[in-house]
């Protein structure tokens, strides 16, 4: 089943942050993050594995929470190329296929 | 460099017609996937191979074919079965087959039907 994402799209001011929330209706045990330009691939942000575990790079980090299913990915103060369609991806169990969100687009605007 | 190569970036295609998008990877990869990609809809699986020799159907394969009888290779064919191929493509791969492995995507195809 696709994961929900949450909010549809953003817009931010240079600078500013941003929360993008995955939830599931099934128990998880993963969550990938990327990151899209229109037309173009899809980048790897991260995976977060059952755990409850928390990554993050430079200004972008997540979060897995395993108990309520969901996931969140933190852009602290965004810069203009943060642009782009966020997608989670989640699956269900390690032999499983991963599904993906509809995505959220997200506009840092100078 | 490693990667996800995908050809042709842009196609087009007459009603009644199959084409086949190519995709070649030389990340070591077991495991394939091909998605389609439409307007507020997500990625969308359409066939995955998690070893050579061997694929699956995914969510949407009603019209598409595919075959994996190279490693690297992993071709998809859209027949004139499929009545909206309009769309974009993106063949990607990992490591194993597993939700529990980073997926990388190829660059895309833009298939469209004139």
């Amino acid at each position: 089943q696709q994961p929900v994402q949450s909010p549809q799209a953003v817009i931010l001011r240079e600078g500013e942050d941003a929360v993008i929330n995955c939830s599931s209706s099934k128990a998880l045990y993963s969550v990938h993050w990327y990151r899209q330009k229109h037309g173009e691939a899809p980048v790897f942000l991260m995976i977060l594995l059952k755990g409850g575990e928390q990554k993050g790079h430079d200004k972008i980090s997540a979060s897995f929470n395993e108990k309520k299913q969901q996931s969140s990915l933190y852009l602290t103060a965004s810069q203009l190329s943060y642009s782009g369609t966020y997608f989670c991806g989640t699956g269900t169990g390690g032999y499983q296929k991963v599904t993906f969100g509809i995505g959220t687009k997200l506009q840092v605007i100078p | 460099d490693g990667g996800i190569t995908q050809s042709p970036k842009y196609l087009f295609r007459k009603e009644g017609q199959n084409v086949t998008l190519s995709c070649e990877q030389n990340l070591n990869h077991d495991a394939m996937y091909w998605y389609r990609q439409d307007p507020g809809q997500g990625l969308r699986l359409i066939y995955y191979s998690q070893i050579v020799n061997d694929f699956q159907k995914g969510d949407i394969a009603e019209g598409y074919s595919v075959s994996r009888e190279k490693k690297e290779s992993f071709p998809l064919t859209v027949t004139s079965a499929q009545k909206n191929p309009t769309a974009f493509y993106l063949c990607a791969s990992s490591t194993t087959w597993g939700s529990g492995n980073t997926i990388y995507f190829g660059e895309g195809s833009w298939l469209t039907v004139v």
